[in-house]
């Protein structure tokens, strides 16, 4: 089973900084098989990234994601103030699927 | 719009059963593999189980392996999870997410969400 390893756990910025996720793999994800989730208190979690780099539909150019092997990153180029929330990765390129156990980004 | 809802979660006795329902609109249902996530309090999110547009096939972590199953009603729109021999370790809020393609051998993420229905088990 892959283990992905986020951080920080908690990220405290301000609206209009830069945010950097990381997700690290205990072993390397196949085929860039990485997403990222964006999830809100009493929300749906939101799908932002798949294959390691490509937005899904409707998500603001300022998430951008990046990596593979064993290391990715979430990177929030300007903070609104609608992206504070909890951030986790998803491995999908094994056959048991995990997730981080998550970053909190919170409005310093 | 893709709609996903949850319903089916309560409070239930070790060794209990309960069946989880979540019905989808705004896409055409059979197409598209189908997924129960949970998250523990205080915990990141688990998968645990997935199933085919088709049906045929299906895959569960080990945890579950055994005691939950997993079916869908593509006529109806809705799909299952039915655990049985619950144990206090299954309290979570259990999510139904919608796969981005009908299998891709079991190797797939969600691509929308729903939100969630609270399962807890306890004496």
């Amino acid at each position: 089973e892959i283990v992905l390893t986020q951080s920080p756990g908690t990220l405290s910025l301000s609206p209009g900084e830069r945010a950097t996720l990381s997700c690290r793999a205990s072993q390397s994800v196949s085929s860039s098989s990485l997403a990222w989730y964006q999830h809100k208190p009493g929300q749906a979690p939101r799908l932002l990234i798949y294959g390691a780099s490509t937005r899904a539909t409707g998500i603001p150019d300022r998430f951008s994601g990046s990596g593979s092997g064993t290391d990715f990153t979430l990177t929030i180029s300007r903070l609104g103030p609608e992206d504070f929330a909890v951030y986790y990765c998803q491995q999908y390129g094994s056959s048991v699927k995990t997730f981080g156990q998550g970053t909190k980004l919170e409005i310093k | 719009e893709v709609q996903i809802l949850e319903s089916g979660g309560g409070l239930v006795q070790p060794g209990g059963s309960l069946r989880l329902s979540c019905v989808a609109s705004g896409f055409t249902f059979s197409k598209y593999a189908m997924i129960w996530v949970r998250q523990a309090p205080g915990k990141g999110p688990e998968w645990v189980s997935g199933i085919s547009g088709s049906g045929y096939a299906a895959d569960y972590a080990d945890s579950v392996k055994g005691r939950f199953t997993i079916s869908r009603d593509n006529s109806k729109n809705t799909l299952y999870l039915q655990m049985n021999s619950l144990r206090a370790e299954d309290t979570a809020v259990y999510y139904c997410g919608k796969g981005h393609q009908e299998w891709n051998s079991g190797y797939y993420y969600m691509d929308v969400w729903g939100t969630g229905t609270t399962v807890t088990v306890s004496s």
